[in-house]
């Protein structure tokens, strides 16, 4: 079935380093792929998106590109603060409107 | 201000103890759903509506009911909860088609 998986953390790592965290999705068609953000104690928020192959989403200084030769789509950051320190999710989206999660992965960013 | 409101954001109850978490957006959106976040496997979609009167189980459906009569609103019912139902809750929502979703706050549910 459709299914995202995605690094297991913590990644931890010191203020303005680089990030990766990876993941790569299994789905049938062409879904369109997310990467969510969720701060201590709040609800998700969209952090990027990419809607069709060799797209390239982009906000914060975060960046993802949508490879389906490779079924991926990689979170990257050139310099990490400690304010990026929080849970990050992957997930596709079906034709159905439904959003299929990976299982996150915590970033902690230390001074 | 766009947002999705639950409530309450926390509720400690007993076994057995009927208890409604509601969910409001204010947005317009045709496409509202409910969540469970919980260690290790991420979010996992309970129930979701694509427009009043018309809901649909998700991947995790047992012991849970839902209702859409208003367009806004989609309450989620937990008519016996057990302490397997223990964990985060999120209601989010989207336009027909749209990519974006967006979520409420989250409420931690806590069934002892």
């Amino acid at each position: 079935g459709d299914s995202v998986t995605q690094m297991e953390g913590p990644v931890t790592l010191s203020e303005e380093a680089f990030l990766t965290i990876n993941c790569t999705y299994t789905a049938t068609g062409y879904p369109s792929l997310f990467w969510y953000v969720q701060y201590p104690g709040e609800g998700l928020q969209l952090l990027l998106k990419a809607t069709k192959a060799d797209d390239k989403g982009s906000n914060k200084g975060f960046e993802a590109t949508y490879r389906k030769e490779t079924t991926s789509f990689h979170l990257e950051k050139g310099s990490v603060q400690v304010s990026d320190s929080a849970v990050y999710f992957c997930a596709l989206r079906l034709l159905s409107r439904k959003l299929i999660f990976g299982t996150g992965t915590r970033l902690q960013v230390f001074p | 201000e766009a947002q999705v409101t639950q409530n309450p954001r926390y509720l400690i109850t007993v076994t057995g103890k009927k208890l409604t978490v509601t969910c409001s957006q204010n947005m317009n959106h045709e496409y509202m759903s409910w969540y469970r976040q919980d260690p290790g496997l991420g979010l996992r979609q309970i129930y979701y509506s694509m427009n009043v009167e018309v809901t649909d189980k998700g991947d995790v459906p047992e012991g849970y009911k839902v209702s859409r009569k208003e367009k806004r609103n989609f309450p989620l019912i937990l008519e016996s909860p057990s302490p397997n139902q223990t964990s985060l809750y999120f209601c989010a929502s989207s336009v027909q088609g749209g990519a974006e979703a967006f979520f409420g706050q989250g409420t931690r549910l806590t069934v002892v």
